[in-house]
């Protein structure tokens, strides 16, 4: 079955920093999605990539979908406190059924 | 934006007995809602896909005889854990997609059950 896999699993960094985290599927997506789950929260949704080699950018957040549409990326400038969480990209193969696997998820502290 | 409810938020039950929880659209209507099980500092694993008015789908390694899944109308689908062992407690969300283009899903905040 289709698997998505996340690295690093976890990063501790200084308030200030950049980070980033990187999602690959084992198959082919339709669309990649993030989002961000604090702590004994519900993760709640960041944005979506659909088109291929697509980039997209809010604020400090930059996102991104491999070319291949297999693999996409989290990149976050210059880190605050309030950037702790897990952050889980998750795929959808198809476009119909709208389910989504969840990659396995980066958590994120940031030193202030 | 979308809101999704669950209830209970928390709930301790002693094994052998069943849990049902509610997940609720709370502004609109959706015909599909999602299960997921979240162990601790794990991912979120999808249970199964529900259908409203009809069965619903569940992924492989998903018992439905002992996740049953009830879809009765357009804004509520609840989740009966039967017969609950330790090895069931966890963290259950449910979602639901967003109408339109975009796949968003929106997150239920969750039900923690623990098995004693």
């Amino acid at each position: 079955g289709q698997q998505v896999m996340q690295i690093p699993q976890y990063q501790h960094v200084q308030e200030g920093e950049d980070f980033t985290t990187y999602c690959n599927s084992s198959t082919t997506l339709s669309n990649i999605q993030w989002y961000k789950q604090r702590p004994g929260g519900h993760p709640v949704f960041l944005i979506q990539l659909v088109k291929s080699g697509e980039v997209k950018k809010q604020k400090r957040l930059t996102f991104q979908f491999g070319e291949a549409k297999k693999n996409s990326s989290l990149h976050i400038t210059a880190t605050q406190t309030t950037d702790v969480g897990t952050y889980f990209c998750a795929g959808s193969m198809d476009t119909g059924r709208r389910a989504l696997t969840f990659g396995s998820g980066t958590r994120l502290q940031v030193q202030p | 934006g979308a809101v999704v409810s669950q209830h209970p938020s928390r709930v301790i039950c002693k094994s052998g007995t069943s849990v049902k929880i509610e997940c609720r659209s709370l502004d609109f209507q959706a015909t599909t809602m999602f299960w997921y099980r979240q162990f601790p500092k794990q991912s979120l694993m999808l249970m199964a896909t529900s259908n409203e008015g009809s069965k619903a789908t569940y992924e492989q390694g998903v018992e439905k005889d002992k996740f049953l899944i009830n879809h009765a109308s357009l804004t509520l689908s609840t989740l009966t854990v039967t017969s609950a062992h330790p090895e069931d407690s966890s963290f259950y969300i449910c979602s639901a997609p967003r109408t339109g283009a975009l796949n968003e899903q929106f997150f239920g905040p969750g039900t923690r059950l623990t098995v004693l």
